[in-house]
């Protein structure tokens, strides 16, 4: 079976443009939360939804914005992009929510600002 | 202050030695995590936690709750072992959420 998948898996954007980020979660996985990882540091929770819902959001300024579709894939969007928004960016999906909930990890989409 | 502390951040090991890396955290949780970050990016659930230990081949992941404090240990160490180890948590105080905290993660290398 195929694990969460993103795409792409490299991007590069100059100041001010606006991105689009794409996850699939694991078959049958209905929740996927977005985290990230600038260099150097450990992940950052920016989202999570299930059942197409949020249901939990990080500290992150409403440039960020993210959402689930009836297939359970998910997108992260992120407009007026500054230098510092240069990241790996995480997508995890798991089967429900709850503490006894693993995630999975995809590889990730490091995006380069300019 | 980080609500995840991890150690050490850096560690270079022979083939073979015992390794141990740690992780403190300051707030409630329901459990802990450790994952392994190989260069690239992409990130392995290790283990998942909330009580005692767990064992996975040469991997073992122990937590005190009420010290509020992990470990992972790798017996019989090998180089394929070389990569980032990171702690992270489920606080109580995430409404719900499962948005980990994460650790900054311990650089681990191991030489033939």
């Amino acid at each position: 079976d195929a694990g969460v998948t993103q795409s792409p898996t490299h991007l590069i954007k100059t100041r001010g443009q606006q991105v689009t980020l794409r996850c699939s979660p694991i078959s049958g996985h209905k929740s996927v939360s977005w985290y990230q990882q600038v260099l150097g540091q450990g992940p950052q929770f920016i989202f999570q939804y299930y059942e197409k819902e949020e249901r939990g959001r990080g500290n992150f300024p409403d440039r960020f914005s993210a959402r689930q579709f009836p297939n359970y894939s998910s997108e992260l969007n992120v407009n007026a992009l500054l230098l510092g928004d240069s990241a790996l960016y995480l997508c995890a999906s798991s089967e429900g929510t709850g503490v006894g909930q693993p995630q999975h990890f995809g590889d990730g989409t490091r995006l380069s600002i300019l | 202050k980080n609500e995840v502390e991890q150690s050490p951040q850096n560690l270079t090991a022979q083939e073979g030695e015992f390794i141990t890396i740690n992780c403190s955290y300051s707030v409630g949780i329901s459990a802990l995590h450790w994952l392994q970050q190989h260069p690239g990016g992409g990130i392995v659930s290790l283990f998942m936690l909330s009580s005692g230990k767990k064992k996975h081949g040469r991997l073992i992941a122990t937590i005190n709750i009420q010290e509020k404090h992990s470990s992972l240990h790798i017996t019989a160490s090998h180089p394929r072992d070389s990569a980032v180890y990171i702690c992270a948590v489920r606080p109580f105080s995430g409404g719900g959420a499962d948005g980990l905290t994460f650790g900054k993660g311990t650089h681990l290398i191991i030489q033939p």
